[in-house]
Order: structure tokens, then C-alpha cells, then sequence
């Protein structure tokens, strides 16, 4: 087993809709999750950390966490093209390592 | 902002070269991690660092080796290149426990 899944995608979208995008992990005991956004030919970047169960916002993106069923979404609302990306999801599996799903790519269609 | 730089983000070598990518960050972090990114296999870890001096092995480490001299630069060094080492390599770095990763540009490495 895979130690974080990603749902596969591509995902496809309409200018404004919401995006969805889901990662299950398999370790019970990481404590600090992350979504990264990458574009095409460029590296990761951070756009969102959450380390309690819930929801947790930050501007037109929301994060929720829910350790007891290993699961971490992350929504996009009124998604915009430049949303275009392949969103990568990580999880801690120690005090310095961090593994990576294989991320799902987003494509906002204008 | 973390800063971390890549000293090149294009490279291009040939087979059997000695090459060296660079990395520096100016957060005082105490982890730095190399990483290789391929189409259809996601990021694998090559090495990480947790401190000046110490080194662990990724996931796949075969045919590199790192150096960490000071806190603040940490070196991924191909020791005889080949062409299956062409790819993206991403360096990063975290502070304490459970931080993230923060990423470099990346070097887009061509092993002629």
C-alpha cells in the first residue's frame, strides 16, 4: 500500500466551480499534512498546512483534515484558470521526511 | 520569505562527468532534502540532511552522494553520470519538527 493515495484526475472544471481534490494516507501517526501546487515545469510550492482535524481556510482554498479516517481534501472554490496545476499532497511519516502522493492534475476550463 | 536557490536551472553534461547541483537556503533550517522528479513516477527522495555533517539515504540513492559542509548548502553530486540520471532534481529545505518543505526552482539535468 501506498503510504499517501491521490485521486488519479485529470481533473477537468468550469471557470467558477469548485475543484475537489482528495488523499488518503496510511500512517496513523502523522501529525502535519500539506498541499502543494505545482505548474507545469516548475517546482512545488506550498499553498496550504494543517496539522488539526477540521477545515481550515485560506482565501478561495479550504483544507479539512480527518485523522480518524487517514483522509485530507482539498477545495478550490470559484476556480480560475490559473488553478491550472498539478496539486501534490504530502504527509509527515517522520520528524523530517515528508511523503508525497503522486499528485492530481486540475485543469480550469475559461 | 524561505529562499532556497539552485545553483543552475538548466544543465547539461555528458556521460561518465563528475557533476555537483547546488543548493543554499537562508532560513537556518536544520533539514535539506535532494530530490529527483520524473514524468509518471512522482518526487523520490535521493538523500536529506538533518544537520551540518549528517546524511541519510532516500529512497534512491544509487549513484549519488551528498555533502553538507555548512548549515546553510547541501550538495548532490553524481559521481559518474548516466543517461537514466537525466531528470529534474529539487532541492528543499524544513525547519524543526513537522514544517514543511520548501522547494528550490530545480535544476532540469541532461546527461548526454
Amino acid at each position: 500500500q501506498k503510504e499517501v493515495e491521490q485521486n488519479s484526475g485529470p481533473l477537468s472544471v468550469p471557470e467558477g466551480a469548485i475543484a475537489s481534490l482528495n488523499c488518503t494516507y496510511s500512517d496513523r501517526g502523522s501529525q502535519s499534512f500539506f498541499w502543494y501546487r505545482q505548474y507545469s515545469g516548475k517546482s512545488p510550492e506550498l499553498i496550504m498546512s494543517i496539522y488539526s482535524n477540521g477545515d481550515k481556510e485560506d482565501g478561495r482554498f479550504t483544507a479539512q483534515l480527518n485523522k480518524a479516517s487517514q483522509y485530507v481534501s482539498l477545495l478550490i472554490r470559484d476556480s480560475q484558470p490559473s488553478d491550472s496545476a498539478t496539486y501534490l499532497c504530502a504527509v509527515n511519516i517522520n520528524d523530517y521526511k515528508l511523503s508525497f502522493g503522486a499528485g492530481t492534475t486540475v485543469t480550469v476550463r475559461a | 520569505d524561505v529562499k532556497v536557490t539552485q545553483s543552475s536551472r538548466y544543465l547539461v553534461k555528458r556521460t561518465g562527468e563528475k557533476v555537483f547541483l547546488e543548493c543554499v537556503q537562508d532560513m537556518d533550517h536544520e533539514n535539506m532534502f535532494w530530490y529527483r522528479q520524473d514524468p509518471g513516477l512522482g518526487l523520490r527522495l535521493i538523500y536529506f540532511s538533518y544537520d551540518v555533517k549528517m546524511k541519510e539515504k532516500g529512497d534512491i540513492p544509487e549513484g549519488y552522494s551528498v555533502s553538507r559542509e555548512k548549515k546553510e548548502r547541501f550538495s548532490l553530486i553524481l559521481e559518474s553520470a548516466s543517461t537514466n540520471q537525466t531528470s529534474m532534481y529539487l532541492c528543499a529545505s524544513s525547519g524543526t519538527v513537522n514544517q514543511p518543505q520548501h522547494f528550490g526552482d530545480g535544476t532540469r539535468l541532461s546527461i548526454l
